[in-house]
């Protein structure tokens, strides 16, 4: 089955760190576009971060410097290490699959609650 | 960034109506636009891409048309199960964004 599924979320002092995983199953992670995406309790969605298959990144201003997305191809699984979390940080994070021929995201994961709190 | 700004942010119609959708971007976007369904507690859900192809599975009262900077997504006959919250998406240029939603609610 293809399938994407988040963990490593969880409630986290400001100023911490924390680590997503995104498991992927029925697909080669590395083949392609990757990338995250947020939503905070009650909002809309917002747009993280994006890998290539070939490797380059590009993210969100809002998370520039903070967050490194990246990928471990033997485990076939996507990664958004979070530096210097602030509260408005705290939200849903799902990753989503990109696909390139017409641009959309054509498969998402459940989510992973993110909370950042003292 | 390239701004979206959907309309309405909310609205209520009756199962059988016919419900537009707008999605303006503050600049153009080519066809570079994806329309997703939102369910409470759900993931989105893909029903349109590179502004108005329907994507597989997804039923025929949904469209989408529209190039440049004005966008529409159209659901021609309400359903019980169309009740949900719709995004726009452009992936013209990064960063990418969304629209700020808009929630389809019951009259």
């Amino acid at each position: 089955e293809v399938q994407l599924v988040e963990s490593g979320g969880g409630l986290v002092q400001p100023g911490g760190s924390l680590r997503l995983s995104c498991a992927a199953s029925g697909f080669t992670v590395s083949s392609n576009y990757m990338s995250w995406v947020r939503q905070a309790p009650g909002k809309g969605l917002e747009w993280v971060s994006v890998i290539y298959s070939g490797g380059s990144t590009y993210y969100a201003d809002s998370v520039k410097g903070r967050f490194t997305i990246s990928r471990d191809n033997s485990k076939n699984t996507l990664y958004l290490q979070m530096n210097s979390l602030r509260a408005e940080d705290t939200a849903v994070y799902y990753c989503a699959r990109v696909v390139v021929i017409g641009w959309y995201f054509d498969l998402w994961g459940r989510g992973t609650l993110v909370t950042v709190s003292s | 960034a390239i701004q979206l700004t959907q309309s309405p942010s909310s609205l209520s119609a009756s199962v059988g109506d016919r419900v537009t959708i707008t999605c303006r971007a503050s600049q153009g976007i080519s066809s570079a636009l994806a329309w997703y369904q939102q369910k409470p507690g759900k993931a989105p859900k893909l029903l349109i891409y590179d502004a108005s192809s329907l994507e597989s599975g997804v039923p025929s009262r949904f469209s989408g048309s529209g190039s440049g900077t004005d966008f529409t997504l159209t659901i021609s006959s309400l359903q019980p199960e169309d009740f949900a919250t719709y995004y726009c998406q452009q992936f013209n240029s990064y960063p990418w964004t969304f629209g700020q939603g808009t929630k389809v609610e019951i009259k």
